[in-house]
């Protein structure tokens, strides 16, 4: 059971650059997250999803978008990618009123 | 808008050292509270639950106590070892589960 996967594990980026951070899990959980983390401040969210055919904004989510491709797959794209947006991107799910489970992260480095 | 203030770090320990991390929160409703761990170069684990006042949450030898007349969830392990060095974040959740996190508190335990 491989519970929430990403991909990639790490990117470097040149700015105005495109790229599309993937995100799967296996656990049949309705509600899908993107978060961002940077020192000292935790994470943010940027985009949920709560089900199948839905998307949310977060706290953060210019310069993201967001598809939720099926039940399983979440994926987050930077369109023009920004030295602001180096961070560590967390993807999660979760059931309709559970706890989030965490993938393994995807490092992000925009120069 | 909910928000979780915890304890900066970072704090550095001796082992079998008693250690507290202090988190407050700010929410309306009553939110589920969390604790979660983050090892080196991994993603976040989910350490601890409550979901409701007065509710203990434990694992691993850790413990909080949701108290809603102080709105605390503060972190204990009695005594820690080198193998609890890790960034632990506090986070609430609300209606639809959407986490906000404080900003991590940095653990070193020495040996």
């Amino acid at each position: 059971n491989a519970g929430v996967t990403q991909t990639p594990k790490f990117q470097v980026l040149k700015t105005g650059q495109s790229m599309t951070l993937q995100c799967a899990q296996d656990m049949n959980h309705n509600s899908m997250y993107w978060y961002r983390q940077d020192p000292g401040m935790g994470l943010r969210l940027i985009y949920y999803s709560a089900s199948e055919g839905t998307t949310d904004k977060g706290e953060v989510p210019n310069g993201y978008n967001v598809s939720r491709l099926n039940k399983r797959e979440f994926s987050l794209r930077l369109e023009s990618a920004a030295p602001s947006q180096t961070s560590v991107y967390f993807c999660a799910s979760s059931e309709a009123v559970g706890v989030p489970y965490f993938g393994p992260g995807t490092r992000l480095l925009v120069l | 808008g909910d928000s979780v203030t915890q304890m900066e770090g970072p704090v550095t320990l001796s082992e079998e050292a008693f250690l507290t991390i202090n988190c407050t929160y700010t929410a309306t409703g009553y939110p589920s509270l969390f604790w979660y761990v983050q090892y080196p170069g991994e993603g976040l684990q989910l350490l601890l639950k409550a979901t409701k006042a007065d509710d203990k949450g434990s694992n691993k030898g850790f413990e909080a106590t949701y108290r809603k007349e102080t709105t605390s969830f503060h972190l204990e392990k009695g005594s820690v070892q080198v193998s609890d060095s890790a960034v632990y974040f506090c986070a609430l959740s609300d209606r639809d589960y959407k986490l906000s996190f404080g900003a991590g508190t940095t653990v070193t335990v020495r040996a």
